[in-house]
C-alpha cells in the first residue's frame, strides 16, 4: 500500500538554526499537508499546498516557515530560525483531491528538537 | 476560533466493554468529520468517516447530530489493541482538518 514518507524521524538542532523538514507525499496525490503536534497538545494544521502554490496557511505558519516542492516527489518544509516552541512532532500529509470526502494520509512524523 | 472539544479521558475499560466517545465542534460550516485513531508518538490514522446521518465499520459506530454539533463514536466489543487516543476531526473551507484534542482509550484484560 502507498505511503507518505518523511526523512528524519528525528532531527534535533541548535535555536537559531535552519532546518528542512522532507516528506514525499504518495504518488498520484496532488495536495500536500503540514502539521504539527507539540507533545501533549492537538495536531495543528500549519499549511496546504497545491499546484505549487499555498492554497491555506495558519497563524502559527508565520514568516519563518516555507514550503517547496522541489521535484517531482519531494515536499519540504523549511524553518528559517528555529526557536525552542518550534519543538513538535510534524506530520506530512497528502490527499487525492481537496473535496470534503477525501482522506489526508500522514506520514509517520519528524520529531524536532530545538535546544 | 473554529475549535473542535473532546473529553481528555483516559477511559479505562475491560476487554469486550462498550465505550462511546462524545465530541463538539463550533464551526457550523464543517462539511465533514472524521474520526482518526493515533498510537502513542505515531501518526494519526482515519479510523472512519461520519456523515449526515453517521455510519457503522464492524464494531465501530459514528454519529453526528447536526443540529446539536455533536458526534458521537461507540466502541463494541473492545479489544486490547484498541488502546490508543481517539481523535475527533472537523473538514473546514480550505481543506484544513481541525483537531481535536483526542480521548484516551485503555482497554484491560
Amino acid at each position: 500500500e502507498p505511503e507518505v514518507t518523511q526523512t528524519p524521524s528525528h532531527q534535533v538542532t541548535q535555536m537559531g538554526q535552519e532546518v528542512i523538514l522532507r516528506c514525499v507525499p504518495i504518488s498520484n496525490h496532488l495536495y500536500f499537508y503540514w502539521y504539527r503536534q507539540i507533545l501533549g497538545q492537538k495536531v495543528e494544521f500549519l499549511v496546504s499546498f497545491y499546484n505549487n502554490e499555498i492554497s491555506e496557511k495558519s497563524e502559527i505558519f508565520d514568516d519563518q516557515f516555507s514550503v517547496e516542492r522541489p521535484d517531482g516527489s519531494n515536499f519540504t518544509l523549511k524553518i528559517r530560525s528555529t526557536k525552542l516552541e518550534d519543538s513538535a512532532m510534524y506530520f506530512c500529509a497528502s490527499s487525492k483531491d481537496r473535496g470534503y470526502d477525501n482522506e489526508q494520509f500522514f506520514g509517520p512524523g519528524t520529531r524536532l528538537t530545538v535546544l | 476560533r473554529k475549535e473542535v472539544e473532546q473529553d481528555p479521558g483516559p477511559f479505562n475499560v475491560p476487554e469486550g466493554a462498550t465505550v462511546a466517545f462524545n465530541c463538539t465542534y463550533s464551526n457550523s460550516a464543517s462539511q465533514s468529520f472524521f474520526w482518526y485513531r493515533q498510537d502513542c508518538r505515531k501518526e494519526p490514522k482515519l479510523l472512519m468517516s461520519v456523515y449526515s446521518s453517521g455510519n457503522e465499520d464492524g464494531r465501530f459506530t459514528a454519529q453526528l447530530n447536526r443540529a446539536s454539533q455533536y458526534i458521537s463514536l461507540l466502541i463494541r466489543d473492545s479489544k486490547l489493541s484498541d488502546s490508543a487516543t481517539y481523535l475527533c476531526v472537523a473538514h473546514n473551507a480550505g481543506n484544513m482538518l481541525t483537531f481535536g484534542g483526542g480521548t484516551r482509550l485503555m482497554v484491560k484484560p
